[in-house]
């Protein structure tokens, strides 16, 4: 089984629409999420935290199911600016202690005018 | 404040050569990780240096190398170059591991 999974589309979206990702990871004992974005031949860059109540930032809705081992995205009111790949990004731990950040490979976004 | 920056922006090496990149972190942040992204693929784990030391490596042959200096900047060697290592390669850091990483820009190799 895949440590991080995502579906990785293309999600081809109309401006304005409401859409949602999902993510599983495998490792119970993780203890830090997140999502980050990453656009074309660029360095991926933190788009925000997951924690385990949720978490708004403007459009943006993350969810932790830790019961189920999945983590969710809403993007609401998308605009042709989120148009990008989201990656899932879970702390791995491991016996020898934490493995450091391992990153799903992404579902990418288009949102079509 | 800076960010991570990382040096050289583009390499060209031939088959078989080293290549030494370079990542300066953000200042106070004392682990570096390293990454590889081939065309089209997702972020592979190169390697962890914390405080000096490396704490975990990934899957990758001996070849694939690096240190971290006292003032926790890093390098990354690569040796006896083959063509597949051509990719994007993305330092990054992190204040604590618990924490979402910052990257830099990254170093585009080019292995012909």
């Amino acid at each position: 089984r895949k440590e991080v999974e995502q579906d990785p589309g293309p999600f081809n979206v109309p401006e304005g629409a409401t859409v949602a990702f999902n993510c599983t990871y495998s490792n119970s004992a993780s203890q830090s999420f997140f999502w980050y974005r990453q656009d074309c031949r660029k360095e991926p860059k933190l788009l925000m935290s997951v924690y385990s109540s949720g978490n708004e930032d403007g459009r943006f809705t993350a969810q932790l199911n830790r019961a189920s081992q999945y983590i969710s995205l809403l993007i609401r009111d998308s605009k042709l600016s989120d148009s990008a790949t989201y990656l899932c990004v879970v702390n791995m731990y491991s016996g020898g202690g934490a493995d450091g950040l391992t990153f799903g490979k992404g579902t990418h976004l288009i949102i079509q005018p | 404040e800076a960010g991570v920056t990382q040096s050289p922006t583009h390499l060209i090496k031939t088959r078989g050569q080293q290549a030494t990149l370079r990542c300066s972190p953000i200042s106070g942040h004392t682990s570096v990780y390293w990454y590889q992204q081939a065309l089209g693929l997702g972020l592979q784990f190169l390697l962890w240096y914390d405080e000096g030391e490396e704490r975990n490596r990934g899957n990758f042959p001996p070849r694939f190398s690096g240190r971290q200096f006292p003032n926790y900047s890093s390098e990354l060697n690569v040796n006896a170059l083959e063509l597949e290592d051509s990719a994007l390669y993305l330092c990054a850091s992190s204040p604590d591991y618990n924490y979402g990483y910052t990257f830099g820009s990254g170093t585009r190799l080019t292995v012909v």
